[in-house]
């Protein structure tokens, strides 16, 4: 089956360590996106790549690194520098639909730092 | 700034009509999404509109009028499985970026 597979589903962390959270997609997408969900709010986008070895920040970069290496893989690193790092986190490729861009989503990984 | 605004809550009743508005105020605008998010899942994609007017998929349509900056997503025959996160998304960058609004609760009473 295609799909995103992001993991792991469940991260607990301490304060001021990096942590790095996997995103691999067969769907052969070359559009990558990671957005962060807090509490009740929306999704805020983090990064996102429209093709392998390129990427660009989106609007919450600041804590947060990523690499695109290969076009299946878009890990998401989450820095000691992210100053409130606790959240559900969501991988996403982008499929085309009627000339848009239509996100598919992981599962999403919930971190929590302690 | 790039800014989408929806109602925090919306309440109906099990087979009624709901319409969930959204208006937003994005650079670069290319066109509405909405997405569905149950408690603890993905956001899964509902409908896209590229164009004005409306667009029509199963038990849910969606609305963009582009010189109002304003769209909604309507929702028919509600079902008790409809209770979710519902958001609007503005994709930007020629399509490429999507940004989204802080989403709106819909419950679905018997």
């Amino acid at each position: 089956d295609g799909g995103i597979t992001q993991s792991p589903k469940y991260l607990f962390r301490k304060e001021g360590q990096n942590v790095t959270l996997s995103c691999e997609q067969n769907l052969n997408h070359d559009a990558m996106y990671w957005y962060r969900q807090d509490p009740g709010q929306g999704l805020r986008l983090i990064y996102y790549s429209q093709i392998v070895n390129d990427f660009q920040k989106g609007d919450i970069a600041e804590g947060y690194s990523v690499s695109r290496e290969k076009k299946e893989s878009f890990p998401l690193t989450v820095t000691s520098a992210q100053k409130n790092p606790t959240a559900f986190y969501l991988c996403a490729s982008a499929g085309q639909y009627s000339g848009a861009n239509v996100l598919i989503f992981g599962a999403g990984s919930r971190l929590t730092v302690l | 700034g790039q800014s989408l605004e929806q109602p925090s809550e919306v309440t109906a009743v099990e087979g009624a009509i709901v319409q969930i508005n959204c208006t937003y105020q994005t650079s670069g605008f290319y066109g509405l999404s909405w997405y569905q998010q149950h408690d603890g899942g993905a956001p899964t994609f509902l409908s896209y509109n590229g164009l004005d007017g409306l667009e029509e998929t199963g038990r849910f349509s969606s609305f963009l009028s582009r010189s109002d900056s304003y769209g909604y997503l309507l929702l028919q025959e509600l079902q008790m499985k409809d209770s979710a996160s519902y958001f609007c998304g503005s994709q930007v960058t020629g399509g490429f970026k999507t940004i989204f609004g802080a989403g709106t609760r819909l419950f679905v009473k018997a």
